[in-house]
């Protein structure tokens, strides 16, 4: 079946902007999370979603990061006044929460460049 | 906390010869192990994961990994290696605390697998 979907693949932007990312997961997979990959900080986490709340908000790095999931399935990641220091590419996984066998399944990422 | 490290930059190989790509934890408690492949512009791709039982795993394209409590490594190891294999691996170990299973990643290893 179809993986984790995110658009746009690449997303070139001015600093100060603002962008939406966008994750489509795994049909039927309940759980969704949010890293970001980039070079001084290697891969990081953001948010996680179980449905449509979001009971982990802990790696999101200032308040101009922000998400939300509707209908329990595609999630937008909304970052407000790009920085430079935002430049990184954005990855979505998602998962079946199966207790303690959990894998999660990662999508191809948004490269983000801000100008 | 949760953390696994990966000694490693870069690690070089001929095709044909064994790898062993290095990675070391540290946890509280039981740990969950995983192994991901990263290809160039691409997402992170499941290889493999630990969570009890037998101490080698094996998981996709004939990569294996080996749990070894007493030295707290989860080596990713391939008998025979291809010019195929080469790409970024990051080893991660799953967060025990919160509400959340987000993954804590490593700094991730560079293959290179000469032909």
């Amino acid at each position: 079946g179809a993986g984790v979907s995110q658009s746009p693949s690449n997303k070139v932007t001015e600093k100060g902007k603002d962008v939406e990312l966008r994750c489509d997961p795994i049909s039927g997979h309940t759980a969704l999370y949010w890293y970001r990959q980039s070079l001084g900080q290697g891969l990081e986490f953001l948010i996680y979603f179980q449905g449509n709340s979001a009971p982990d908000k802990s790696g999101l790095p200032s308040d101009r990061f922000s998400a939300e999931r509707t209908g329990g399935s595609v999630s937008t990641l909304t970052i407000q006044r790009t920085q430079q220091e935002d430049s990184a590419v954005y990855l979505c996984a998602s998962s079946l929460v199966q207790g303690v066998q959990e894998t999660q399944y990662f999508g191809p990422g948004t490269r983000l460049l801000v100008l | 906390a949760q953390s696994v490290a990966q000694p490693e930059d870069q690690v070089n190989v001929a095709e044909g010869n064994p790898l062993t790509v290095k990675c070391t934890y540290s946890v509280s408690g039981n740990p969950y192990l995983f192994w991901y492949v990263q290809y160039p512009n691409r997402g992170l791709q499941f290889l493999l994961k630990y969570i009890t039982g037998d101490n080698l795993v094996k998981g996709s394209y004939g990569f294996e990994a080996e749990f070894n409590k007493s030295q707290t490594s989860f080596h990713l190891k391939k008998p025979s290696a291809l010019v195929s294999d080469s790409a970024l691996y990051f080893c991660a170990v799953r967060d025990r605390g919160g509400a959340t299973n987000k993954l804590i990643f490593g700094t991730g290893t560079l293959l290179a697998v000469q032909p």
